[in-house]
């Protein structure tokens, strides 16, 4: 079964760091692509940063440009979002996302997420 | 970047009856690159619809998604109980890919 999971959130004071990870079962990793979209209270989701299959490729929101980094480690299966700077405007739930091949944008399978809260 | 407007906020309806839940985006989505998504409280978002009217799969045939442009439909002929959540739809055409607000089907 194709799963995801993700783990790191929690609380963490204005301009700190935070790296959330996303363990990956079921599938070839390496052969998605893979993103982060978060979710803020009461809001919409918005998509953060993806990465491709063989982590050459990466893109970001201009939102978190410059002070979050996605990364993957295909030998663990595992996906990686270092946080840094963060400010109350980054609090919110944190979901991975797996692209399928066939239909690249959009995401065919999430995990439940995992909560990150910016305060002091 | 691209906006996405659902309507309505929050539709009240009792399990049997037809949702109709829409989606209007600030600029024309080519290609119909518009996916729907459920979100259940404390689960993972699931994949409904994309290509503005393929089911994923594994999706019940009273899902259904329609539209293009920048007008796009998702209809759910006969609630099942286990259809109330909040519905989001997404596009793909544009970059930054973006999300509508949501809109939440609750029990009546």
């Amino acid at each position: 079964e194709v799963q995801v999971l993700e783990s790191g959130g929690g609380l963490v004071q204005p301009g700190g760091s935070l790296r959330l990870s996303c363990a990956a079962s079921g599938f070839t990793f390496s052969n998605y692509a893979m993103t982060w979209v978060r979710q803020a209270p009461g809001k919409g989701p918005e998509w953060v940063s993806s990465i491709s299959g063989n982590g050459v490729s990466t893109y970001y929101a201009d939102s978190v440009k410059g002070r979050f980094t996605i990364s993957r480690d295909n030998s663990k299966n595992t996906l990686y979002l270092q946080m840094s700077s963060l400010r109350g405007e980054d609090t919110a739930v944190y979901f991975c996302a797996k692209e399928p091949v066939a239909v690249p944008g959009i995401f065919d399978r999430w995990g439940q997420g995992t909560l990150v809260t910016v305060s002091s | 970047e691209i906006v996405l407007t659902q309507s309505p906020g929050t539709l009240s309806l009792s399990p049997g009856e037809r949702a109709t839940l829409s989606c209007r985006a600030s600029q024309s989505v080519s290609s119909s690159y518009l996916a729907w998504y459920q979100h259940k409280p404390g689960q993972a978002p699931r994949l409904l619809i994309y290509g503005a009217s393929s089911r994923a799969t594994g999706i019940p045939d009273r899902f259904s998604g329609s539209g293009s442009g920048t007008d796009f439909t998702l209809t759910i002929s006969r609630l099942e109980p286990e259809d109330f959540a909040v519905y989001y739809c997404q596009q793909y055409n544009y970059s930054p890919r973006t999300f509508g607000g949501g809109t939440r089907v609750e029990i009546k």
